[in-house]
């Protein structure tokens, strides 16, 4: 059974530094492209951020760019997001996602619980 | 980017009626629609597919159609555990990945 756990979600001040990650298991990691989906308190789904199985390639929204970075440790079976120069409009459940394929990032097969993250002073 | 606009933004219906839900993108992304849907607290749940294929485990009552700009998603006959919201998604090649932003199936 696949299983995405997040953690390292909190409070955080604007400005601030953040780490999420995602331990994936139930599927062979390394052969799957990745992805970092928030949803704003009582608001819609924005993608942020993907990386593809081998991390050669990796995307970001707009909103997030020079900010996030996403990565993956292949020998842990965890993605990571690193958050920088946090704002208040970063505050949102984050949601670790796979990809059922290696490079094509199309949709999503699998979710995690998701990890809070506010952003507040 | 491309923009996915989803109608109607709650959707009033009873158990044992058909519902269909709109998802209009602003430009062409061939067949590359999927459709989620979300209950309160859980995570999204994928339920089609490149338009029209459903999931791994999603029952025969959803189905999905169209292609290019607009795309549908049917419910044949609400379910009680069908009252959710009702996410559009699409990725194309050189495009940013965006989702719409939602219907809500309540009970009427």
């Amino acid at each position: 059974e696949v299983q995405l756990l997040e953690s390292g979600g909190g409070l955080v001040q604007p400005g601030g530094s953040l780490r999420l990650s995602c331990a994936a298991s139930g599927f062979t990691f390394s052969n799957y492209a990745m992805s970092w989906v928030r949803q704003a308190p009582g608001k819609g789904l924005e993608w942020v951020s993907a990386m593809t199985d081998t991390g050669a390639s990796t995307y970001y929204a707009d909103s997030v760019k020079g900010r996030f970075t996403i990565s993956r440790d292949g020998s842990k079976n965890t993605l990571y997001l690193q958050m920088n120069s946090l704002r208040t409009e970063d505050t949102a459940v984050y949601y670790c996602a796979k990809a059922p394929s290696s490079s094509s990032i199309r949709r999503f097969d699998h979710w995690g619980q998701g990890t809070l993250v506010t952003v507040s002073s | 980017e491309i923009v996915l606009t989803q109608s109607p933004a709650t959707l009033s219906l009873s158990p044992g009626e058909r519902a269909t839900l709109s998802c209009r993108a602003s430009q062409s992304v061939s067949n590359y629609l999927a459709w989620y849907q979300q209950k309160p607290g859980q995570a999204p749940r994928l339920l089609i597919y490149d338009a029209s294929n459903r999931a791994t485990g999603i029952p025969a009552r959803f189905s999905g159609s169209g292609s290019g700009t607009d795309f549908t998603l049917t419910i044949s006959s609400l379910e009680p555990e069908d009252f959710a919201i009702y996410y559009c998604q699409q990725r194309t090649d050189s495009q940013a990945l965006t989702f719409g932003g939602g219907t809500k199936v309540e009970i009427k």
